[in-house]
């Protein structure tokens, strides 16, 4: 089956830096998407990884692992803002997203 | 619009009613997809559109549930006979169709409460 894996909460300090990580086994890969998730809104797209690497975009960055179908979404300079569930999601071969259930991030002063 | 609509924001019937969710996608783009998220959970996959057809239905959760695409645009969500199983929100998105690395954007979603 198709499964992909996150933590379900995490809690870092404001002005600090996070990691999520994300791992999934699905029926092949056309990509990788990170999106945020503020609590009673919609998911908003953050980031794509489709080849092995780091992909960093301001205070947030993605990095991916096909080899070991592992991937983390690292956010720098935490603010109280960036409080939200991050989801991964993963296409597959048919170019249909299987969904992560989210890591909800804590920020604390 | 500039983005995906999704009406109504919030809807209330009781139990054994039929619903009808609206969504009305990002213009151009033939990809559409519903999904149901409940409090605290992530997405669960419903239907897509690719145009007017439907290739993956395999999330439909019963027979009570359907849904439609006229003219490459509008989807309606149908849920008939509803169940207190059914509240929760139920988000659509849209994507540009055959280029796989586009993301979808989502609407603000319809929050569906069974009575």
């Amino acid at each position: 089956g198709q499964n992909i894996d996150q933590p379900t909460e995490m809690t870092a300090t404001e002005g600090a830096i996070v990691q999520i990580n994300c791992t999934y086994q699905t029926s092949g890969f056309n990509g990788l998407f990170w999106y945020q998730q503020h609590a009673g809104e919609a998911p908003t797209f953050l980031s794509y990884n489709v080849l092995d690497g780091l992909e960093e975009k301001g205070r947030f960055s993605s990095f991916l692992s096909r080899s070991k179908g592992y991937s983390y979404l690292l956010l720098k300079e935490l603010q109280m803002k960036d409080s939200a569930s991050y989801l991964c999601a993963v296409m597959d071969s048919n170019y249909q997203l299987i969904w992560g259930a989210g890591t909800k991030l804590i920020i604390k002063p | 619009g500039a983005g995906v609509s999704q009406s109504p924001s919030n809807k209330v019937t009781e139990k054994g009613k039929d619903v009808e969710l609206r969504c009305d996608p990002i213009s151009g783009h033939t990809a559409l997809y519903w999904y149901r998220q409940s409090l605290g959970q992530g997405l669960e996959f419903l239907i897509y559109f690719q145009g007017n057809s439907a290739p993956d239905k395999s999330g439909l959760p019963s027979d009570r549930f359907s849904a439609e695409r006229t003219g490459g645009s509008v989807s309606t969500l149908t849920i008939q006979r509803t169940q207190q199983e059914d509240s929760a929100v139920y988000l659509c998105a849209s994507s540009l169709v055959g280029i796989f690395n586009q993301p979808q954007h989502f609407g603000d979603g319809t929050r569906l409460s069974i009575l």
